[in-house]
């Protein structure tokens, strides 16, 4: 089955930027989706379509594809930040895949 | 503004039907645009995509999950619904239903349940 491939753990000072990487075999040919999970909450959309913004979503956060591997970015990282994240995208079949989640640490 | 809520029971015995409905509120269910999606997270882990259906019924299962499961709508009470067959602790999670819209993403949320498989 397809999956898609993020590290664990990202850790960052405040004001620093963080970047998480997602990879997946089929991300040249599908969006990719990323949501922010605090503890207790329902995920919240922060990117779609690879790198565009919902309303309401920072401009800190952006997001960025190339070839096999998206990668979420959060520049001026703040202590609110600290979640999980997750990316999302389809196979071939349109089958959803979500990744393995990276939480994110402000130090 | 759009609001999911999700309900059902939070214990199921195993070997049975877990079945959970999602209530749409501040709009149409029947509104051509969206998709209406069931996600699952089990205890400390990530998210797992279940399925979903469009207003017309058509829906698309999760391969792994595609055996067990069953999800259905009501344009007339602006609800959705999933029934997950033999159950084990394997499907103890907290169940989210999502709004998808299309190459926009899961932009609506419900809160979330969680169902436990015990007996």
């Amino acid at each position: 089955s397809y999956e898609l491939t993020q590290p664990p753990s990202v850790s960052v000072s405040p004001g620093q930027t963080a970047r998480i990487t997602c990879s997946g075999d089929a991300l040249p040919k599908q969006h990719a989706y990323w949501y922010q999970q605090k503890p207790g909450q329902a995920p919240v959309l922060v990117i779609y379509k690879d790198s565009e913004r919902p309303s309401g979503i920072p401009e800190r956060f952006s997001g960025s594809s190339s070839g096999t591997t998206v990668t979420l970015t959060i520049s001026g990282v703040q202590a609110e930040d600290e979640a999980d994240y997750y990316c999302q995208s389809a196979d071939s079949s349109g089958t959803w895949v979500f990744g393995g989640g990276t939480k994110l640490t402000v130090l | 503004q759009v609001q999911l809520q999700e309900s059902g029971p939070g214990l199921v015995k195993p070997s049975q039907t877990l079945s959970l409905t999602c209530t749409v509120s501040g709009g149409s269910i029947s509104s051509g645009n969206y998709y209406w999606s069931w996600i699952r997270q089990h205890p400390g882990k990530g998210l797992e995509w279940i399925g979903y259906i469009y207003y017309s019924g058509s829906t698309h299962y999760n391969p792994s999950l595609k055996s067990r499961l069953t999800i259905s709508v009501d344009t007339s009470k602006n609800q959705f619904s999933l029934k997950l067959s033999s159950v084990t602790a394997a499907d103890t999670a907290v169940y989210y239903c999502a709004r998808e819209a299309g190459d926009y993403g899961l932009d609506v949320w419900g809160q979330g349940t969680t169902v436990t498989v015990s007996s």
